[in-house]
């Protein structure tokens, strides 16, 4: 286990349709964070994980969006009834608990494009 | 309001010069860290910075942190074409972090061969 990885890469969807991304951490990690990442912009927080408990949600995440981690290893995020403004890099990151630093490593992300 | 503002946001220099970009903010960062990141691609950690007036060098790239931990800057020497990227600084606001991530808006780095 190398990094990150997130799949798909890429997804085209209509608007309306549901869509699913799946990541897989650095595998000692216990935390998952996931963020979205629009052209220009830095990536911005929409939750995370410590082990298998969701503890925090941003407001950028709304009913539509649903974020899992079942067993403390892989995520899955779920958008529903998807909206052009959904377009985005969607990251997925984790990192090791450790006092006073939070060293967060990055996937490749998956691109969503929402027709 | 940004909380972090990163300077300049667009950079383009000759290959062999030397740059610095920056990263402000009015907010005390328990950590601050800086990414590169490609087209396409997710950030890649360069650097985490703790302690008020802290430096790290990586190579030809040179890291420092505010003494209030409140900003930090990235000083490149003698530029390369693989340098060119979106320079990324993220932080935990707090004096004690708060677990997620908050990123400035980047400077993208063009290096001329």
């Amino acid at each position: 286990d190398t990094g990150v990885s997130q799949d798909p890469r890429h997804k085209i969807t209509k608007r309306g349709q549901n869509v699913t991304f799946r990541c897989d951490p650095i595998s000692e990690h216990n935390r998952l964070y996931w963020y979205r990442q629009t052209l220009g912009q830095g990536p911005e927080f929409l939750t995370y994980f410590q082990n298998e408990a969701q503890l925090e949600k941003s407001r950028l995440l709304s009913d539509r969006f649903s974020a899992e981690r079942p067993k403390g290893s892989f995520s899955t995020l779920e958008i529903q009834h998807t909206e052009q403004g959904d377009s985005a890099m969607y990251l997925c990151a984790s990192s090791l608990e450790q006092r006073n630093i939070n060293e967060q490593f990055f996937g490749p992300g998956t691109r969503l494009t929402v027709l | 309001t940004q909380l972090l503002e990163q300077s300049p946001q667009f950079l383009s220099i000759q290959e062999g010069e030397n740059l610095t970009v920056y990263c402000n903010s009015s907010s005390v960062f328990s950590s601050l860290q800086w990414y590169r990141q490609e087209p396409g691609e997710g950030p890649v950690l360069l650097v985490t910075v703790v302690t008020g007036g802290e430096v790290k060098k990586l190579k030809r790239l040179t890291f420092q942190f505010g003494d209030a931990r409140k900003d930090s800057s990235l000083h490149i020497t003698a530029a390369q074409p693989g340098d060119t990227g979106l320079y990324l600084c993220a932080g935990e606001p707090g004096h004690f972090g708060n677990e997620k991530l908050t990123f400035g808006t980047g400077t993208r780095l063009t290096i001329i061969p």
